[in-house]
Formats: structure tokens, sequence, C-alpha cells
């Protein structure tokens, strides 16, 4: 069954570095998606992207946040200098279409020390 | 604002016993709606979904949920539990003029006891 992969699952960072997490979608997927979960809280929206530019963010998806697909395959979150408080489980997530169910990765839990 | 209420935030249930997990949204407009499962050290998998019809719709291993529109609900069932549900359940809404985010409710952890 066709899946989406992430990478690392863990990654631990010193504040004010820069962090890039990486997944792989779905192969016909149109659809990609951050999301992320502190600790404790709910799982939160962070930025769609469709036909090579961000649909929609949220308003966690400042100017520290990017997204790229860079290769046709990949598709990255970057943290340009992360904070305490970006420590989090981050989800990637891919859809057929728009407005459908969403195929979720496992995650990356990101520490920033 | 859009928002996504569940109730119960730990369930603790013995085998066979029924479940029904509850959820409610803020927003009158056209919604699609998920539930979605995530079983310990494994990602978010999707139980089941209503985007529009039969408001009693079935999902995966024995799973079931009603819309009541008129109660902006989306409330899971399930009969009998067993020790293998034991996860934690979501259940998150695409609001119209959402685009394409799931606005997702805080969980709920579902322990079975054998």
């Amino acid at each position: 069954e066709p899946e989406v992969t992430q990478t690392p699952s863990h990654q631990v960072t010193q504040m004010g570095q820069e962090v890039i997490l990486r997944c792989v979608p779905i192969s016909n997927h149109l659809y990609f998606y951050w999301y992320r979960q502190i600790l404790g809280q709910k799982v939160e929206f962070l930025v769609s992207f469709y036909n090579n530019e961000i649909s929609e963010k949220s308003e966690i998806f400042d100017d520290q946040f990017s997204v790229e697909r860079p290769d046709g395959s990949n598709f990255t979150l970057k943290i340009r200098s992360t904070k305490l408080e970006d420590s989090a489980m981050y989800f990637c997530a891919s859809s057929e279409q728009g407005r459908t169910e969403a195929f979720f990765g496992q995650g990356t839990r990101l520490t920033v020390v | 604002a859009q928002s996504v209420s569940q109730h119960n935030h730990h369930v603790i249930l013995s085998e066979a016993a029924s479940l029904e997990l509850g959820c409610n949204y803020s927003y009158g407009g056209t919604v699609n709606l998920f539930w979605y499962v995530q079983y310990p050290g494994q990602h978010l998998q999707l139980l089941l979904k209503y985007f529009s019809g039969d408001p009693l719709v079935k999902g995966i291993k024995g799973f079931e949920a009603e819309f009541i529109k008129s109660k902006f609900s989306f409330n899971l069932r399930k009969p009998s539990v067993q020790w293998s549900d034991t996860a934690e359940y979501f259940c998150a809404v695409i609001f119209s003029g959402g685009y394409n985010k799931l606005i997702f409710g805080a969980g709920t952890r579902l322990a079975v006891h054998p």
C-alpha cells in the first residue's frame, strides 16, 4: 500500500539553527500538507501546497517557515531559525484531490534545545 | 471561529464494551468529516469519512459514525471493542471556505483492557 514517508524520525537541534524536514508524498497525489502537534495539544494545520505553490497557510506559518518541492517527489519543510516553541511532532500529508482524505506520514519529532 | 470539539479525552473500557466518542464542530456550512486513528507508534490512519449522502457511514474495523446536521455532530461508534482498538482517535473537519485544511479535535485516548 502506498504511504507517505518522512525523514528523519527524530531531530534534535539547537535554538537558532536551521532544520529541514523531508517528506515523500504518495506518488499520484497532487496536494501536500504539513501539520504539527505540540506535546499535549491538538494537531494543527501549517500549510498546504498545490501546483507548486502554497495554497493556504496558517498564522503559525510565518516567515521562519518555508516549503519546497525541489524535485517532483520530495516535499520539504524548512525552519530557518528554530525556537524552543517549535519543538513538536511534524506530520506531512498528501491527498489525491482537494477536500478529501489526507494520508499522513509517521511524523518527525523535532526537539529544539 | 472554526473549531472541532471532542468531549472525552480519555476513555477506558473492557473488551466487548460498546464505544461512542463524541465530536462536535462549530460551523453550519458544508463540511467534510473524518475520523482518524493513531495506534501506538504508528501514523494517523483514516477510519471513515463523510461527504454527503447516508448520514450513517461505516468504516474499517467495525467502526461507524453518524452525521447529525442539526446537532453539528459526527460521533464515532463501535458495538464491541477489542484490546487492539487501544489507540488515540481524532475527529477532523474540512469546513467550507477552509480550502483543503483539516481542523482537528483534541483527540481521545482509548484504552481497552482484556
